[in-house]
């Protein structure tokens, strides 16, 4: 089992530029996130997803989108890249669609510079 | 909405001297509780997690913590510290029956451990 894996491992963009952020998991897990990290904030939640077919905002959705492609696949675009977006990404995924927690799962990370 | 604030943020030890960083959260409910730990270079890794029953639970590499309700509390602890404990350490909090097992981190502790 690869767990959670994510691409690219780095990336930097201009100003303005799009990408989108791939994530995979194989646990067959119902639940799927991405946050971001930043210095002395924790982690963050952008959106999750809590069951195929489905796409919530978190703590700081603005300037992203995501798409839950099929139970395994979630992906994150930033359509329009700023300064402010620069951080580490992460992915996770969890079992639990609904009563008690379970853990996340994380994926590697995704560092982005937007410069 | 509920919060985790990590007292902490930057803890420098020697080896063998015992660990205690502190969590506390802001919600009335009942919840899950979680320490992850981000070794350098590395993602995420669950270090141990209270869901419910014994309120002092332990952990891998010899971590524990203790939920404290009263306090609103789940602090983490270790008798004895290693190099290799050097690391980020980040609490996290998630409301029983969340649609979608969301989680709210702390912004962290970072953790350097002197040989």
């Amino acid at each position: 089992n690869a767990g959670v894996t994510q691409t690219p491992k780095f990336q930097v963009l201009k100003t303005g530029q799009s990408m989108t952020l791939q994530c995979a998991q194989d646990m067959n897990h119902n639940s799927m996130y991405w946050y971001r990290q930043d210095p002395g904030m924790g982690l963050r939640l952008i959106y999750y997803s809590a069951s195929e077919g489905t796409t919530d905002k978190g703590e700081v959705p603005n300037g992203y989108n995501v798409s839950r492609l099929n139970k395994r696949e979630f992906s994150l675009r930033l359509e329009s890249a700023a300064p402010s977006q620069t951080s580490v990404y992460f992915c996770a995924s969890s079992e639990a669609l609904w009563g008690q927690g379970f853990e996340q799962y994380f994926g590697p990370g995704t560092r982005l510079t937007v410069t | 909405a509920q919060s985790v604030s990590q007292h902490n943020h930057h803890v420098i030890l020697s080896e063998a001297a015992s660990l205690e960083l502190g969590c506390n959260y802001s919600y009335g409910g009942t919840v899950n509780l979680f320490w992850y730990v981000q070794y350098p270079g590395q993602h995420l890794q669950l270090l141990l997690k209270y869901f419910s029953g014994d309120p002092l639970v332990k952990g891998i590499k010899g971590f524990e913590a203790e939920f404290i309700k009263s306090k609103f509390s789940f602090n983490l602890r270790k008798p004895s510290v290693q190099w290799s404990d050097t690391a980020e350490y980040f609490c996290a909090v998630t409301p029983y029956n969340n649609a979608g097992n969301m989680l709210t981190f702390g912004g962290g502790t970072r953790l350097m451990v002197k040989p």
